[in-house]
């Protein structure tokens, strides 16, 4: 069954220090997304891609990098941690139309 | 610039009610409307989307929906609602020339009491 995974599911980390959340899709979808989601702001765009080897700055790109190095995987990657990154990361993929899918979410702790 | 608005943050009906969830968009072009549903802990899953024709449009597990451009709204219902309804509901608007980028409304939390 096609699906959108994410490794890992739960994360602590120190501020300062490095994370990289993964992301996989067996849909074979071009775009690829990644989003926080915080009680009172919902769902907030970090960065998404149009296929291997793009990334694109979404509406909250600060602190956070992408990488895409295949049409299945996408990781953000967040060089420094800070306790505001403490959030849900939710990946996506999709062909657009407002029509996305949705991984399970990473719950990311940074204290 | 789109908006969504969802104007009710919680709404609560007993188990076999029908129930709209409601949903308002600004937009002046041509657009993408979709709904998703996010039960507790897990990622959003995509219900039904519209983007011309029938503005009735059936989704999965008995949802639809109904586009009205006069009303710029794109309101859910279900006729008869299962405990396993119980979730946090989003509405989405897409550009129709700019499709990548989904705006999620804030959503509504459906609580539906046995």
């Amino acid at each position: 069954e096609a699906a959108v995974t994410q490794s890992p599911r739960n994360k602590v980390a120190v501020t300062g220090g490095k994370v990289t959340l993964s992301c996989n899709q067996t849909n074979n979808h071009n775009n690829m997304y990644w989003y926080r989601q915080d009680t009172g702001h919902g769902l907030r765009l970090i960065h998404y891609s149009y296929g291997a080897g793009s990334t694109e700055k979404g509406d909250i790109p600060d602190g956070y990098k992408a990488s895409r190095p295949s049409q299945e995987n996408f990781s953000l990657i967040l060089e420094l941690a800070t306790p505001s990154q403490t959030s849900v990361y939710f990946c996506a993929s999709g062909e657009g139309g407002a029509e996305q899918y949705f991984g399970p979410g990473t719950r990311l702790t940074v204290l | 610039t789109q908006t969504v608005s969802q104007s009710d943050a919680h709404v609560t009906v007993f188990e076999g009610d029908s129930v709209e969830l409601r949903c308002n968009y600004s937009y002046g072009g041509s657009i993408y409307l979709s709904w998703y549903i996010q039960h507790h802990g897990r990622g959003l899953q995509f219900l039904l989307k519209y983007y011309s024709g029938n503005p009735v449009v059936q989704g999965v597990n008995g949802f639809k929906a109904e586009f009205s451009k006069s009303d710029s709204s794109f309101h859910l219902r279900k006729a008869s609602v299962h405990w396993s309804d119980s979730a946090v509901y989003f509405c989405a608007v897409s550009d129709v020339t700019n499709a990548y980028k989904v705006i999620f409304g804030k959503g509504t939390h459906l609580h539906v009491l046995p």
